[in-house]
């Protein structure tokens, strides 16, 4: 069981707004950064969001991240077939320097 | 261009060694820190550990301290994640990334992300 909790799936409709949350503690995502990295299926995962909320090149602004106290969000606006996919937020456990922690994942789905 | 290329498949027998590569390009290896995630299959991610290429730092998730090593050859620009003794419950496909930071305060490891990652290495125990 992950630290860091995400709801195991979440879906939506081509051109919807969906959120992912990411819950922790005080002692990970209260003192740290979150990061979120894109899985889709049968590839390597990728960097979606550094720092909460920024986005490295080549990542559309359709997608956003935000941080409040113990918890992140991803969001996703106008939502997209190829949006299909697993996501993954992280951060660094504050008390074990050089330690990270992933969330369980979260499966989007595109209806 | 920042590339990470890892090793192809691996078909192993339990107690059998093992090593996987992960060979980087296009930066200077020494540099950066690397990282290694294990993914079982049709599960998530999970953090093994991060090892340092310059003067061989590593530090190791719990949940994999004493099982798996971490090692570099600065001279190929290749980092190796390695098993003495592989049991079923290995099987997993494993990651290497690139630890990196830039366009901030990157005094710190807790301002650091995972990017690029290699393609994945597949590897198979058979009990």
């Amino acid at each position: 069981q992950s630290v860091l909790t995400q709801p195991p799936s979440a879906s939506g409709t081509p051109g919807q707004r969906v959120t992912i949350s990411c819950s922790g503690s005080s002692s990970n995502i209260g003192s740290n950064y979150v990061y979120w990295y894109q899985q889709l299926p049968g590839t390597a995962p990728k960097l979606l969001i550094f720092w909460n909320n920024q986005r490295p090149s080549g990542v559309p602004d359709r997608f956003s991240g935000s941080k409040s106290g113990t918890s992140a969000s991803l969001a996703i606006s106008g939502l997209r077939s190829e949006d299909e996919a697993e996501y993954y937020c992280a951060t660094w456990a504050d008390s074990l320097y050089g330690h990270v922690l992933f969330g369980g994942g979260t499966k989007l789905t595109v209806l | 261009e920042v590339q990470l290329v890892q090793s192809g498949a691996e078909a192993k027998k339990s107690g059998e060694s093992l090593k996987i590569s992960c060979k980087t390009s296009g930066y200077n290896f020494r540099h950066f820190w690397i990282g290694w995630v294990r993914q079982m299959p049709g599960k998530g991610l999970e953090w093994m550990g991060i090892f340092h290429p310059a003067d061989s730092r590593s530090t190791y998730s719990p949940s994999f301290q004493g099982h798996v090593t971490f090692s570099a050859d600065t001279s190929s620009s290749t980092a190796y994640l390695q098993w003495s003794s592989l049991t079923a419950s290995d099987t997993a496909m494993y990651y290497c990334a690139r630890i990196d930071c830039n366009g901030g305060d990157c005094s710190t490891l807790l301002s650091h992300w995972f990017d690029p990652w290699g393609q994945g290495t597949l590897v198979t125990v058979a009990s």
